[in-house]
């Protein structure tokens, strides 16, 4: 389908290091989400977003909703950060989420 | 108060066998979500349900899948005559409002992993 992309698929970062990842989708949105999954499959929702920016502690969510794009980002990172890092952006006329596949990161002390 | 929570948190089946998996979403969230997540993939849509209601079955991968949630809170999927290729994580979401109308946060549950030998 490749309705939604995500860059890098996987990233390896020291500790303190700023951390992106990008998420492009080809769909129409009206929002779209940013999800943390540990291993284990417990999906958290960081964010859910519709326009320009949002923040929570050391993490930034950003959209475009123009050029279809999302980045989140994350300052300061900390091992406690390692997971899959999942753009679901939001179709709205069917009203269920589509995934993208995920970003694994992994943050070495 | 309670998340979102699934059992059996672990199933191991023979192909062919029958398996129910069930979630119990936050009390009164009105939308309902099943996904399935193949190992290494992102979760995809599998059905929805406002209230009773099924709106959307449009993910379910064949007829061996069934979904219901007859009085508006607990949802049960049920995969008849498994397949090896039914191996997964299944995840189900809950949301307080009517999706199609507005963005709203969903909560997930733990997932149920279903392997099929």
């Amino acid at each position: 389908k490749n309705e939604v992309e995500q860059s890098p698929q996987n990233l390896t970062a020291q500790e303190g290091e700023f951390i992106t990842i990008n998420c492009s989708y080809s769909v129409g949105i009206s929002a779209l989400h940013w999800l943390q999954q540990h291993p284990g499959g417990g999906i958290v929702s960081l964010f859910m977003l519709s326009s320009g920016k949002k923040k929570h502690g050391r993490l930034i969510a950003t959209i475009n909703i123009q050029e279809k794009h999302s980045s989140l980002h994350i300052t300061a990172s900390h091992p406690r950060d390692s997971a899959v890092y999942i753009c679901a952006p939001w179709s709205g006329s069917q009203g269920n989420l589509i995934f993208g596949k995920g970003t694994k990161l992994s943050v070495k002390p | 108060g309670a998340g979102v929570s699934q059992s059996p948190r672990y199933k191991v089946a023979k192909r062919g066998q029958d398996v129910a998996l069930r979630c119990d979403p936050i009390s009164g969230h009105v939308s309902l979500f099943w996904y399935q997540q193949a190992l290494g993939q992102g979760p995809e849509f599998l059905t929805y349900f406002q209230n009773e209601a099924q709106l959307d079955k449009s993910g379910l991968p064949s007829d061996r899948f069934f979904a219901e949630r007859p009085e508006g809170s607990v949802s049960t999927l049920k995969i008849q005559r498994t397949q090896q290729e039914d191996s997964a994580v299944y995840l189900c979401a809950s949301s307080p409002g009517l999706a199609g109308e507005k963005a709203d946060t969903q909560y997930f549950g733990p997932g149920t992993r279903l392997t099929v030998l």
